[in-house]
């Protein structure tokens, strides 16, 4: 069964502080990856696409990195603010077949204390 | 630009009551989707369409029916609601298929509770 399982579930670290977060998947034919960030009460905004042939890219303060091979992949965010206290979804698209599928995670909860 | 423009933020529905959250974009995209989020679970496709006029079931779609008569819009339709559709419900759109890196914009979802 396809999956995208995110680790961890939440997390608290203090501003201006460094985290990455962990995204593995068992998506088979794999087509591309996402993160994307969604505050409370809000909609999910996109950070990142990569696909199979990429293997980091960034957004700002925001570096994602993709290993097709190990089917993983990590969202790593650099000095902290207050406002990136959200929660940070993993979504795999699937290629080929009809249904335009993207698979999401459940999404790591970051709270960024001052 | 507005994006994706989701009616109502908020509802309460009493079971077996039908009603229709809205969706439009102004962004001219073909692809547009309704996804649920419950709590502790990832987003489930509930309908998604390819252009107006064109219609197909996602993950989830019992208990739900769409339309898509022009690009801009793609109401949803409850019918019968049931407490299982207490959700947030999200719509969005993109450009291009998921496989070929279309990025999905999201509203900014529609909270229902069906008691």
């Amino acid at each position: 069964k396809n999956q995208v399982e995110q680790s961890p579930q939440s997390l608290i670290i203090l501003e201006g502080k460094n985290c990455t977060l962990q995204c593995n998947y068992t998506v088979s034919p794999f087509s591309n990856l996402r993160w994307y960030k969604q505050d409370t009460g809000r909609g999910p905004v996109s950070l990142t696409i990569m696909t199979f042939s990429e293997n980091t890219k960034s957004n700002g303060r925001y570096t994602a990195t993709l290993d097709a091979d190990t089917k993983q992949s990590s969202l790593h965010i650099t000095a902290s603010q207050l406002s990136d206290s959200a929660s940070y979804i993993c979504v795999v698209s699937e290629q080929g077949g009809a249904t335009n599928k993207l698979i999401f995670g459940t999404g790591t909860l970051l709270a960024v204390q001052p | 630009n507005a994006g994706v423009t989701q009616t109502p933020k908020f509802r309460i529905l009493k079971i077996g009551q039908s009603m229709t959250l809205q969706c439009t974009q102004d962004m001219n995209h073909n692809y547009m989707y309704w996804y649920r989020q419950d709590p502790g679970m990832g987003l489930k496709l509930i309908y998604y369409s390819v252009g107006a006029g064109i219609t197909d079931k996602g993950e989830v779609p019992n208990g739900y029916n769409v339309s898509r008569s022009t690009t801009e819009d793609f109401p949803l339709r409850l019918e019968l609601a049931a407490p299982s559709q207490t959700s947030v419900y999200f719509c969005a759109s993109s450009d291009r298929l998921a496989e070929n890196a279309g990025e999905l914009f999201f509203g900014e979802g529609s909270r229902l509770t069906v008691l």
